[in-house]
């Protein structure tokens, strides 16, 4: 079984700083990839990032980079600069590469940013 | 990026009545799609995976007879909730995968169907 885990419900951060969000998962499969998206209160999920777990490297997007700790099974989201348009709840993800290609979604963090 | 579109939006209905809810991928072949349904400021709860073609897999407690799925071609699959309660009302979303997705990673997803059951 899969399971993600988003520890905190919701987070404020002051606009043009930075703020990380948290997400842990845990599986069995040893080739998964983790995703964040941001839902905007008009129900839109939007993908932001993607991380496979053989890649070397920490995924980046723009402002969006994933801080990815394979052996504490983290997938945090660090995003920078934060915009007004940053408030939303965001979404950790996974799907496993070799248990039917199932996605789930972590429970997710509300984040306000703060003029 | 890739455009799933779902319809309708929003739809009210009575109690025992059936709705159905598409959902196409307009600009690529889905050859997966998931169907979710999310309650007022909860996360997305995985309902079903259909694959083009085949039945669909329900997950855990999902009454499969209850919430129908059809995935008859590579652009469009629907849910149907048949005799709905209003327990059934809720945010139902729809993503797409074409077959390269398991490589990119990212999934389409729709915007949404909010089904109100009076």
């Amino acid at each position: 079984a899969q399971k993600i885990t988003q520890t905190q419900p919701g987070m404020f951060v002051q606009e043009k700083e930075a703020v990380t969000l948290d997400c842990t998962y845990d599986t069995s499969d040893p080739s998964y990839g983790l995703f964040w998206y941001k839902q905007p209160s008009s129900g839109e999920m939007i993908f932001l990032i993607y991380q496979g777990s053989y890649d070397q490297q920490n995924a980046t997007e723009g402002r969006y980079s994933l801080n990815f700790q394979k052996a504490r099974k983290s997938a945090n989201l660090v995003i920078s600069a934060s915009q007004l348009g940053d408030s939303a709840m965001y979404f950790c993800a996974m799907r496993g590469m070799n248990t039917g290609n199932q996605f789930y979604f972590g429970t997710g963090t509300s984040l306000t940013v703060i003029p | 990026g890739a455009v799933v579109s779902q319809h309708p939006s929003w739809v009210i209905c009575k109690s025992g009545t059936s709705v159905k809810i598409e959902c196409r991928s307009l600009d690529f072949q889905a050859t997966t799609m998931f169907w979710y349904r999310q309650f007022p400021k909860q996360s997305l709860m995985l309902m079903a995976t259909s694959n083009e073609g085949s039945k669909a897999t329900y997950e855990q407690g999902v009454e499969k007879d209850k919430f129908l799925i059809n995935h008859a071609s590579l652009t469009l699959s629907t849910l149907t909730v048949t005799s709905a309660h209003p327990e059934d009302s809720s945010f139902y979303i729809c993503s797409a995968g074409t077959g390269a997705w398991a490589n990119t990673g990212e999934l389409f997803f729709g915007e949404g169907s909010r089904l109100t059951v009076l």
